[in-house]
C-alpha cells in the first residue's frame, strides 16, 4: 500500500532563517506530488505541483520553492522565511491522469511552521 | 483569483439530519471534482469524486451532486453523525494533474 511522509511535523523558526521541508511516498512510482499551505483560517493553497523529475510547477510567486530529486521525493525550500510563511503545509501525491481515468489525492499529515 | 468558492465557513445539523455543504467554481473547463474531510492538525483525507459526465455519485451516507450548467456542486451526508464534524473542502481540476480547493466548510453535527 502507499504511503506519505513528511517532516518535521511541527517547526518553530526565526524571520530570515532557512527551511526545507521533506515529503517522501512509498509504494508507488511516478506520482504526481503537491504542496499546499493552509494558512489560518484559510482553505488549501496550491504551492507547487510536479509530474516527474526534475518538473516543477509554480502557481503562487512567494520566496518559496520546490525540487524533486528523486521520483518519490519532494523538497519545499526557502532561503529566507517571512512572517506571512507561517501555516499548515502539507505534501501529497496522486496517480497519473490517463484520460478519463483520474485519482484523488493523498495527503500527508503535514508541518506546522510558525515564524516568529 | 478563488476559482473554487465555499461561501458558508460553518454549519451546524442535529445528528440524523441531513447536511449539505456547497461549493461554486467560475472555470467551465473543471471536469473533476473531489470533496475531501480534514481534522485539525490532520493532512485532508478522501471522500468522494464525481466527473463531469456524470451528475450525481454516491457512496454511502455520501452523495455528491453536480449542476455543470450552475458551475455549483453539493455534498449530502444523511444521516449526519457526530463523527462527521470536520471540515470539508471541494476541490475541482481541469487537467487531473492540479487541483484547486475551496475555502472548506466546518461542519458540527450536534448530538
Amino acid at each position: 500500500s502507499q504511503t506519505i511522509h513528511q517532516w518535521p511535523a511541527t517547526l518553530v523558526q526565526p524571520v530570515g532563517s532557512p527551511l526545507s521541508l521533506e515529503c517522501t511516498v512509498e509504494g508507488t512510482s511516478n506520482p504526481n506530488l503537491y504542496w499546499y499551505r493552509q494558512a489560518a483560517g484559510r482553505g488549501l493553497q496550491l504551492l507547487f505541483y510536479s509530474v516527474g523529475i526534475g518538473q516543477i510547477s509554480s502557481e503562487v510567486p512567494q520566496n518559496l520553492s520546490a525540487s524533486r530529486p528523486q521520483d518519490r521525493q519532494f523538497i519545499l525550500s526557502s532561503k529566507k522565511l517571512l512572517l506571512s510563511d507561517s501555516g499548515f503545509y502539507l505534501c501529497a501525491w496522486s496517480g497519473a491522469f490517463v484520460g478519463q481515468f483520474s485519482y484523488e489525492q493523498y495527503f500527508g499529515p503535514g508541518t506546522r511552521l510558525t515564524v516568529t | 483569483d478563488q476559482q473554487v468558492k465555499q461561501n458558508s465557513p460553518s454549519l451546524s445539523v442535529q445528528e440524523g439530519r441531513i447536511s449539505i455543504l456547497n461549493c461554486d467554481y467560475t472555470n467551465s473547463m473543471f471536469d473533476y471534482f473531489l470533496w475531501y474531510k480534514k481534522y485539525p492538525a490532520e493532512g485532508p483525507t478522501f471522500l468522494i469524486s464525481i466527473s463531469s459526465i456524470k451528475d450525481k455519485n454516491e457512496d454511502g451516507r455520501f452523495t455528491v451532486f453536480l449542476n455543470k450548467s450552475a458551475k455549483h456542486l453539493s455534498l449530502h451526508i444523511v444521516p449526519s453523525q457526530p463523527g462527521d464534524s470536520a471540515v470539508y473542502f471541494c476541490a475541482a481540476s481541469e487537467t487531473g494533474n492540479q487541483f484547486y480547493f475551496g475555502t472548506g466548510t466546518s461542519l458540527t453535527v450536534i448530538p
